[in-house]
């Protein structure tokens, strides 16, 4: 089975703070990708990577910035959180069309 | 760029009734896939389609992909409380990027 982990379920942030979202997957997918969902907007693509060192914008991407430097691990900062940042963070990664998503961390920014 | 708009929001139905959640997308797409996401968890891949016209069953759920490849549904016969989530759709152009509808919540009444 794919599994995808991220790293928290849960956190709380203060504004300003720099915040590190962590994404491994264990089945040498090429592919990897960071959603946000909130309610009525559905999943709102903010990076994706195609391959080690290799990122591309999504439909979001201000406010936030990747990391790939292996390929198994996929990392969201925000370099200084924001209270419209708050939300739930997805990870995503794929070999072909089809994704599997982590578990999903749940952002709070005070 | 492209927009995938997923109507109804929310559907409210009792045990036993039939639901239906419709797809549509601004542009042409490559294939379109369906996710389910249950209260609590993440979006679990159902299905992809590929072809113009396509249909495709799992038991209880049928998917249909559009003529023109620009729209897609989602029919469920005889709802049973598992079926409880938020249904996506999820466009594919052709580049490998996913820009997904804003979802339906399904909630079946026992």
């Amino acid at each position: 089975d794919v599994k995808v982990t991220q790293s928290s379920r849960y956190l709380v942030k203060r504004t300003g703070e720099k915040v590190f979202l962590e994404c491994v997957q264990d089945m040498d997918h090429e592919n990897m990708f960071w959603y946000r969902q909130d309610p009525g907007l559905g999943l709102r693509l903010i990076y994706f990577s195609y391959d080690v060192k290799m990122k591309e914008k999504g439909d979001i991407p201000e406010g936030y910035s990747v990391s790939r430097e292996k390929k198994e691990r996929f990392s969201l900062i925000l370099e200084s959180a924001s209270t419209n940042q708050t939300s739930m963070y997805l990870c995503a990664s794929s070999s072909t069309d089809i994704q599997y998503f982590g578990a999903g961390t749940r952002l709070s920014v005070l | 760029g492209q927009q995938v708009m997923q109507i109804p929001q929310y559907q409210h139905v009792q045990e036993g009734e039939d639901f239906t959640t419709y797809c549509n997308s601004s542009t042409t797409l490559s294939n379109i896939q369906w996710y389910k996401q249950r209260p609590g968890g993440h979006p679990v891949f159902l299905i992809q389609l590929v072809k113009s016209g396509e249909v495709k069953k799992q038991k209880r759920l049928t998917f249909q992909f559009g003529e023109a490849k620009k729209n897609s549904s989602l029919h469920i016969t005889a709802t049973q409380t598992t079926d409880v989530g938020t249904y996506f759709c999820a466009g594919e152009p052709g580049y490998g990027k996913l820009t997904f509808g804003q979802g339906t919540i399904l909630t079946v009444h026992p």
